[in-house]
């Protein structure tokens, strides 16, 4: 089945500057890959997601990118923020099949120095 | 926007006994899924409630020590069953509400087994 890693686990970053979360993924048969923010005792919701059919995306001051060749993606988040302080999980999906299941990567710890 | 909500959303539970989780969408979904989220660890994926069918279990987890109801298309349950203090954990429903492969979920259920 899909296993996902991802690092680092904890990042420390100064406010402002820029962070970077990276996955790879083992099932070459994925097309969806997600990015989740978790805030203390609050539950995951989406920041941004990419498909098997773009290399890249962004939103303000997030931004995906893909290498299905190496089966790996990351996030960038540019200009941290105190409130970007939270659990960000990264996934992989066969979405639209049968199998269409969400695995998880480990998680990154982010925190944003003053 | 559509909402999925769960309870109990915490209890402290006896070893040995069983507690049943509730999870209710408020629009029909095909799949829910049941997560389990360890005190600072990733989401887990327990297993995939279909309605209409048996649930599809992931590896390590077992229909006698989990099992899931889905009556319908907007509700599940998932028991947890002659607990012990190793499933102390939150126990997390989701399910995409949208057509795009958004995971939504609910507030999840903290469970404590002493």
């Amino acid at each position: 089945g899909e296993n996902v890693e991802q690092h680092p686990s904890t990042l420390s970053v100064q406010e402002g500057d820029s962070a970077v979360i990276k996955c790879t993924y083992s099932d070459s048969a994925s097309n969806y890959f997600p990015w989740y923010k978790q805030e203390l005792g609050k539950r995951p919701q989406l920041i941004i997601d990419i498909r098997s059919n773009v290399g890249e995306k962004k939103d303000q001051r997030i931004a995906v990118t893909l290498n299905k060749t190496a089966k790996h993606f990351s996030l960038h988040i540019t200009e941290t923020q105190p409130e970007d302080s939270a659990v960000y999980f990264c996934a992989a999906s066969k979405w639209y099949s049968s199998a269409s299941k969400i695995i998880f990567g480990s998680g990154t710890r982010l925190s944003i120095r003053p | 926007s559509a909402v999925i909500s769960q309870k109990p959303s915490r209890d402290i539970c006896q070893r040995g006994t069983s507690l049943t989780i509730q999870c209710q969408v408020d629009s029909q979904v095909t799949m829910m899924f049941w997560y389990r989220q360890q005190p600072g660890q990733s989401l887990t994926l327990i297993a995939t409630a279909n309605q209409g069918s048996e649930a599809t279990y992931e590896s390590g987890f077992v229909i006698d020590k989990f099992p899931i109801s889905r009556p319908n298309l907007t509700f599940s349950t998932l028991t947890v069953s002659n607990m012990s203090p190793e499933d102390s954990s939150i126990y997390l429903c989701s399910a995409p509400l949208t057509n795009t492969g958004e995971l939504f979920f609910g507030e999840g259920s903290r469970l404590t087994v002493l």
